[in-house]
């Protein structure tokens, strides 16, 4: 069975920084790529980033490029995101997603998704 | 960016309804589209990935169609557990969503 967990989430104030993390079990972590994606209270899903199985290609919104990096562990069957200069408008439950199996390049879907862990940030 | 929008965004319908949600890319996207089902508290669940490929275990009463720049999510016979949110997501380019379709009972 397919498990992601999160963890890492809080109450962090702006411009402060929080790395999320995410354990990966129940499949074989480095043959797919992995993303994290977020939700804001009571808003849509917005894609943050992904990497790929070999941490080779790495992708990012708009809206977090240049604050936010994605890195993996392999060998941990982990995720990771760490998140700088946090703003108000970062606030949302993170979700860590896994890549679906038939991908385009680097563009794929989402078959598994964790619980989400809630970042607030406030002052 | 490829923006994707939902239509409609919200409506209401009854147990043995077939329904149909609506969803339009901003550009030609192949049939690279999943769509997925959100219920509230949950993480969304992925329901049909490549346009029509539905997902392991998902019921046979969910389908989707279209290429290019417009899909449908349909369901023939609307169960309670189907009451939910609904989103497409195009990942022809980079990972878009669709702004929801929220679907309540009447």
């Amino acid at each position: 069975e397919v498990q992601l967990v999160e963890s890492g989430g809080g109450l962090v104030q702006p411009g402060r920084s929080l790395r999320l993390s995410c354990a990966a079990s129940g499949f074989t972590f480095d043959d797919y790529a992995m993303h994290w994606v977020r939700q804001a209270p009571g808003k849509g899903l917005e894609w943050v980033s992904g990497i790929s199985w070999n941490s080779g290609s790495i992708g990012y919104a708009d809206s977090v490029k240049g604050r936010f990096t994605i890195s993996r562990d392999n060998a941990k069957n982990s995720l990771y995101l760490q998140m700088n200069s946090l703003r108000a408008e970062d606030t949302a439950l993170y979700y860590c997603a896994k890549g679906g199996t038939e991908s385009y390049g680097d563009y794929v879907y989402f078959d598994y998704w964790g619980q989400g862990t809630l970042v607030t940030v406030s002052s | 960016a490829i923006r994707m929008t939902q239509s409609p965004s919200s409506f209401s319908a009854s147990t043995g309804d077939r329904v149909t949600i609506t969803c339009r890319a901003s550009q030609g996207i192949s049939s690279y589209l999943a769509w997925y089902q959100q219920k509230p508290g949950k993480a969304p669940k992925l329901l049909i990935y490549a346009a029509s490929t539905l997902q392991s275990g998902v019921p046979s009463r969910f389908s989707g169609s279209g290429s290019g720049t417009d899909f449908t999510l349909t369901i023939s016979c609307l169960q309670s557990e189907d009451f939910a949110t609904y989103y497409c997501q195009q990942y022809y380019s980079y990972h878009t969503f669709g702004q929801g379709t929220k679907l309540e009972i009447k």
